[in-house]
């Protein structure tokens, strides 16, 4: 299957520093990529849509000033946690799926797991 | 009430074993299910998809889905050590939104 790249798997910050979580496609262009959040022994939660080129769509209840998504380009798109606090601490995945393909071309990254301390 | 209910476990299994892992949905509406694996500390994979009621067959793994019943299930047979992971049910109305189960974790040992 193809590839999803996040980086940086695990990032530890201080409280009130911004984290930016890159998610990249490595072998084809993902017009839509989706960031999800995931507690422990609990199910993923979207918390938002990107479109290259357009703005985030959010869920209900993310704040969008706090969880900044980039969708730039068609193999990069970027969350930034902005002054972390210790509640945002989670394991963030991201996801993306092609131009062509559907919901069974979506393809997870492999995760970055955000401890602010 | 949850949009999709899945047991979280944990379910633990001689290897060899049949395993079925299950979710129901409230929403009658949804129209694709899938099932994901997610190792420990990593992204999910997709491992099987269905569109419509009945079953699907690939390799060790059955999937069926009852829409009816609003419930859908994932068999493994012959179940091994490396099945062990946690098994997300998705379901999706088909506008590329999913939406998870709370995912149940197996371990299957030796």
């Amino acid at each position: 299957g193809a590839v999803v790249s996040q980086h940086p798997s695990r990032v530890i910050c201080k409280s009130g520093t911004s984290v930016k979580i890159e998610c990249r496609s490595l072998d084809f262009q993902a017009t839509t990529m989706f960031w999800y959040r995931q507690f422990p022994k609990k199910s993923l939660m979207l918390m938002a849509t990107s479109n290259e080129g357009s703005k985030a769509t959010y869920e209900q209840g993310v704040e969008k000033d706090k969880f900044l998504i980039n969708h730039a380009s068609l193999t990069l798109s970027t969350l930034t946690v902005t002054s972390a606090h210790p509640e945002d601490s989670s394991f963030y995945i991201c996801s993306a799926i092609s131009g062509t393909g559907g919901l069974t071309e979506a393809f997870f990254g492999q995760g970055t797991r955000l401890t602010v301390v | 009430q949850k949009e999709v209910e899945q047991d979280p476990g944990p379910l633990s299994v001689p290897e060899g074993a049949i395993v079925s892992l299950n979710c129901t949905y409230s929403n009658s509406a949804f129209q694709y299910f899938m099932w994901y694996r997610q190792y420990s500390r990593k992204g999910p994979e997709l491992l099987m998809y269905t569109y419509s009621s009945g079953n699907k067959e690939d390799g060790r793994f059955t999937a069926q889905v009852d829409k009816s019943s609003k419930y859908i299930s994932l068999f493994i047979r012959d179940s091994q050590p490396s099945d062990s992971a946690t098994y997300l049910c998705a379901m999706s109305l088909g506008y590329n939104k999913l939406i998870f189960g709370a995912g149940t974790r197996l371990a299957v040992h030796p």
